[in-house]
């Protein structure tokens, strides 16, 4: 079975600093996905990254950067310099590669990023 | 582009009462799930439908059923509410074809907001 495991229910930090997301997943599958999904207050959830699991290179995009580690089982999330803005539950989550296959999340993580 | 569409936003109630959740989407996509958020639990699949025709449980499917009525709607219909169904409903669909460019990636609804008392 598959399993998505965040840790950090919830996450205060003063705005410029950095922070990072945990998210530690088990599975049996040899191939999967990894994805981040964002949902801020308003609740809608916007889909941040996916990553394959062939591929380890960890990825930048502006402020956010991803960790992701096989040997370990982890799929971190690292904000840089947050900003209010970055206020939200992010969620961890991972599925097979299958046809129409489903997606299991973490519990999330609740990020404020006080001004 | 629309995306996922769902109604109601919001809808309260009483125990015992039937309700269906309507979600529409027109990205051609060919898998539709339902999903419910509750505080501290993440989301949790309820159904799933992985091509027009084909409906399959998740991991919370007790006291729902869905209908995949075309490629585009996939319902959530509660038959008889309970208080432990009080939830965030969120549907969602994505691409089947493995490979594609964007496969698997889940484009979600607005959400429905369901109180039961």
């Amino acid at each position: 079975a598959q399993k998505v495991t965040q840790a950090q229910t919830e996450i205060s930090v003063v705005e410029k600093e950095d922070v990072t997301l945990d998210c530690v997943y088990e599975t049996r599958d040899t191939t999967y996905y990894l994805f981040w999904y964002k949902q801020p207050p308003s609740g809608e959830l916007v889909f941040l990254i996916r990553r394959n699991s062939f591929d380890e290179q960890n990825e930048i995009s502006g402020r956010y950067s991803w960790n992701f580690q096989k040997s370990t089982s982890s799929f971190n999330f690292t904000i840089t310099a947050s900003q209010v803005v970055d206020s939200a539950v992010y969620f961890c989550a991972l599925s097979d590669m299958e046809y129409g296959n489903k997606l299991v999340f973490g519990a999330g993580t609740i990020l404020r990023v006080k001004s | 582009n629309a995306g996922v569409t769902q109604t109601p936003k919001f809808q309260v109630l009483k125990t015992g009462q039937s309700m269906t959740l309507q979600c529409a989407q027109d990205m051609n996509h060919n898998s539709m799930y339902w999903y419910r958020q509750d505080p501290g639990m993440g989301l949790r699949l309820i159904y799933y439908s992985a091509s027009e025709g084909t409906t399959d449980k998740g991991e919370v499917p007790n006291g729902y059923n869905v209908s995949r009525l075309n490629k585009r709607e996939f319902s959530l219909r509660l038959e008889s509410a309970a208080p432990s169904q009080t939830s965030v409903y969120f549907c969602a669909s994505n691409l089947r074809t493995q490979g594609a460019p964007g496969a698997n990636v889940l484009t979600f609804g607005a959400g429905s907001r369901l109180t039961v008392l």
